[in-house]
């Protein structure tokens, strides 16, 4: 159980185009799910917590008019990278929060964002 | 949320244990421990968690100590596939604000 998927897991885009990724928790319900993004050779970096239902909250330094997120249901968030230029390029990474005393969070496969 | 500290690498030999170190001198008592691994080129995965007792899942044990300021990630037979960066991270559980901080984590080598 406590499954996440991610779609696409690659994508390749000319500059100035938008591109979304999916995240869904497949076997559970997630009010919450959070956004990552990883350069090459760093750690993961929070980027927004996505609430179902009500607006993201973007982590300091992270454009909330260029990273749009929608979390319409209780399984599904995405991520719009509006506007994509080269700098965006990264792999962009979902986690979703399993209910219960530990609150263990899954994390989806990721999505790898090339922009040319 | 405490900090953690970890070394920025290890080797391992195949088929043996793999004991991965972890501080969080600062832990407080409602913390738990979690940890993840992440393979390259894919998202982290969870191994295991604790608050205060030792843990035991199919992957791993995690050995905490007395006094809650380090913890010791165990993986007892390693092989070629448990080659990956490994986290310990520190928090209280909130369930609708519980996002993980990632720090810079192990990378740990398993070598035939």
């Amino acid at each position: 159980g406590a499954v996440v998927s991610q779609h696409p897991s690659r994508v390749i885009c000319k500059s100035g185009t938008s591109v979304k990724i999916e995240c869904r928790s497949l076997d559970f319900q997630a009010t919450t799910m959070f956004w990552y993004r990883q350069f090459p050779k760093q750690s993961l970096m929070l980027m927004a917590t996505s609430n179902e239902g009500s607006k993201a909250t973007y982590e300091q330094g992270v454009e909330k008019d260029k990273f749009l997120i929608n979390h319409a249901s209780l399984t599904l968030s995405t991520l719009t990278v509006t506007s994509a230029h080269p700098e965006d390029s990264s792999f962009y990474i979902c986690s979703a929060a399993l209910a219960g005393g530990s609150d263990t969070q899954y994390f989806g496969p990721g999505t790898r964002l090339t922009v040319l | 949320d405490a900090k953690t500290t970890q070394p920025p690498s290890m080797d391992c030999a195949e088929g043996r244990a793999a004991n991965l170190p972890c501080n969080h001198s600062t832990i407080s008592g409602n913390e738990y421990v979690y940890w993840y691994r992440q393979i390259h080129s894919q998202g982290p995965q969870y191994i295991i968690h604790g608050l205060k007792n030792n843990e035991t899942n199919e992957m791993a044990s995690l050995i905490i100590t007395e006094d809650r300021k380090s913890s010791t990630l165990i993986l007892p037979h390693a092989t070629l596939r448990d080659t990956a960066v490994y986290y310990c991270i520190v928090r209280v559980p909130r369930y609708n604000n519980n996002d993980m901080r990632f720090g810079a984590g192990t990378r740990l080598t398993v070598k035939p």
